[in-house]
């Protein structure tokens, strides 16, 4: 079965800095695509970003970005020019052949003013 | 275009009753997802449906049962609620569009099983 480990619960950034995300996943597949999804206060799920596997090129949405690494299965998001309304739980998430979402555990991220 | 949307927006039980968490979506999606969300953990999938008439075990489906009887809406139900059931629980829908599965979540339903 995939695991998605998030190994920070919390994180904490000053408005206009960078903050980097981290995620980890084990499968033995080779084909999948991974994301990441945001959860603000209003607890409404939202696609930020998403990486196809068997693309080596790093998806980049505006001020997100990833950095995956296949090989050490690691997936982490970075968002930069950070703003006040990027505050929200970050959670990652995995697909494979099941067509299933696994997610991780999430990172409250806070932006600070 | 309403997207996905669930009812109620949140509901209290006391064990032992039960009750059915409606899912709806308007965007002729194949595949409907119900998952729960504990704190300190990630969404865990319940049931899911891939088409109308059709429906399977996710990783965490006891206790719950589920029925897709027309291709926009997924039924949740709780035959007898418990205190574990008290969670935050999302529908989600997607297209069968080869290996890329992106979903769309409704807004959630809070749910306090006293």
């Amino acid at each position: 079965a995939q695991t998605v480990t998030q190994s920070q619960p919390e994180m904490s950034v000053q408005e206009a800095e960078t903050v980097t995300l981290s995620c980890t996943y084990d499968t033995s597949e080779n084909n999948y695509y991974l994301f990441w999804y945001k959860q603000p206060p209003s607890r409404q799920m939202i696609l930020v970003i998403r990486q196809e596997a068997y693309k080596q090129q790093n998806a980049t949405e505006n001020r997100f970005s990833v950095n995956f690494q296949k090989a050490a299965k690691s997936f982490s998001l970075k968002i930069s020019d950070s703003q006040l309304g990027d505050t929200a739980m970050y959670f990652c998430a995995y697909t494979g052949s099941a067509r299933q979402l696994t997610f991780g555990s999430g990172t409250q991220l806070t932006v600070l003013p | 275009n309403a997207g996905v949307t669930q009812t109620p927006k949140f509901r209290v039980l006391k064990t032992g009753q039960s009750m059915t968490l409606l899912c709806a979506q308007d965007m002729n999606h194949e595949y409907m997802y119900w998952y729960r969300q504990d704190p300190g953990m990630g969404l865990r999938l319940i049931h899911y449906s891939v088409g109308e008439g059709t429906t399977a075990k996710g990783e965490v489906p006891d206790g719950y049962n589920v029925s897709r009887l027309k291709k926009q809406n997924f039924l949740l139900g709780l035959e007898s609620a418990a205190p574990s059931q008290t969670s935050v629980y999302f529908c989600a829908s997607s297209y069968q569009r080869g290996g890329y599965n992106e979903q769309f979540f409704g807004p959630g339903t809070r749910l306090t099983v006293l």
